[in-house]
This record gives structure tokens, sequence and C-alpha cells, in this order.
């Protein structure tokens, strides 16, 4: 079974500051990932993703990820936060082989951001 | 505009009292699915659909049901609700053209309380 594992269920960092938010993954078989942003009162809207290729992985409002297989890990970065990134965090693991295309979430990151 | 929608967005109901909540896509996805979404919890697959007239249940099934008699709708059939139903809800779709994985799409969510 595939398990994602979400370091720390709150992070706050200072406008300016850098943006790293932690995923590791669990996964038989060569994963598809995703983190996914949930602003408040929202639906989950898809920041990136990784299937296959390239592991440097860039996405929307300057938010990139980077997947290392050796760590299992695919933790999402963005050099300067800013305070329109204030949400919750999701990342996601679907297995690339299977008939189900269900998504498996973390437990999500709450991102604030001072001023 | 390409989205999913989902009705009723919040609906308090009572113990017993049958409810549906409506998920509808305009993409002519062949795959739509059901989560909620608990506190600490993330988003659990509740059933999925590959295609009309084609389910099968996700990782939290009990107590609920679903339908997919149209391609682009895909309800929630809560039969007997139960206060431990009491969560967020999104509907999903995606494309499986050609065989690879393409993005979901999420609804906006339906917050139900049942007391």
């Amino acid at each position: 079974a595939q398990s994602v594992t979400q370091l720390g269920s709150h992070v706050s960092v200072s406008e300016g500051a850098l943006v790293l938010l932690r995923c590791n993954y669990s996964s038989s078989v060569p994963p598809y990932l995703f983190w996914y942003v949930q602003y408040p009162n929202q639906g989950l809207q898809l920041l990136l993703k990784y299937t296959t290729g390239a592991t440097l992985v860039k996405g929307i409002n300057g938010f990139e990820a980077e997947f290392k297989k050796s760590e299992t890990s695919f933790h999402l970065t963005k050099p300067s936060a800013h305070m329109s990134d204030a949400a919750e965090y999701f990342c996601a693991v679907s297995d690339s082989g299977g008939s189900n295309y269900k998504l498996t979430f973390g437990k999500g990151t709450l991102l604030t951001v001072n001023p | 505009e390409a989205q999913v929608t989902q009705n009723p967005r919040y609906l308090i109901t009572v113990t017993g009292k049958k409810l549906t909540v409506t998920c509808s896509q305009n993409m002519n996805h062949e795959y739509m699915s059901w989560y909620r979404q608990d506190p600490g919890l993330g988003l659990r697959q509740i059933y999925y659909s590959m295609n009309v007239e084609v389910t099968d249940k996700g990782d939290v099934p009990e107590g609920y049901k679903v339908s997919r008699k149209e391609k682009r709708n895909f309800p929630l059939i809560l039969e007997s609700p139960s206060p431990n139903q009491t969560s967020l809800y999104f509907c999903a779709s995606m494309g499986l053209s050609g065989g690879s994985l393409e993005t979901q799409y999420f609804g906006p969510g339906t917050r139900l309380l049942v007391l």
C-alpha cells in the first residue's frame, strides 16, 4: 500500500523567506507525485506534478519540487514566500501502474506567512 | 470554462435522512472519484468510477453509494447519514486519454454536518 508522510503539520515563515515543505512517500511501483494547495474555503488546486522525466519539477506561483528516488522524497520549495502563499498544502502519490487512479494524500501542512 | 461543480456546497441534516450530493464535470472525463477530508487525516477516497456504469469502492466506502449513469455526473448518496459522516467532500475528475495519467481536477467541496 502506498503512503505519504508530510513532516510538520504547521510551518511558519516570514515573508521573503524560503519555503520548504517536506514530503516522503512509500510505493512499491514507480510513483506519480503531486502537490496540491487548498486556500481557505476552496477546493484543491494542482501546484505541480512528477510523472516521468526531469526530476526537478516547476509549478505555478514560483513553487518547485524535486523527486529523489533514493530518499523517497518530493519536497516542495519556494525561494521567497509571499503573504498570498498562506494555505494548506497536500502531497499526494498515485500508482502509475494501477487500475484505480486513486490519490493517496498526506495529512497536509498548513503554511503561515508572517509579515 | 473547464470545471467540476458540486451541489450543495453546504448542508446540515439529521441522522437517517437520505441525501444526495451531486457532482458534474464538463470536460468529458472518463474517471471520476469522491474523497472526504477530515482534520488530521488528509483526503481519503470513498468511491471511484472509470466510466459510465463502472464504479468501485475506494478506501472508506461504508455508508455511501454512487452511480454513474451519465459520463458527466457522479452523485454521492448517503442512504442513512450518521454523525461520523460529517466531513468535507470533494469530487474529482480526470481524462484517461492514451492511458496516461493526467491531472485530477477537484470540485469546490461540499461541507456536510449530520446532527
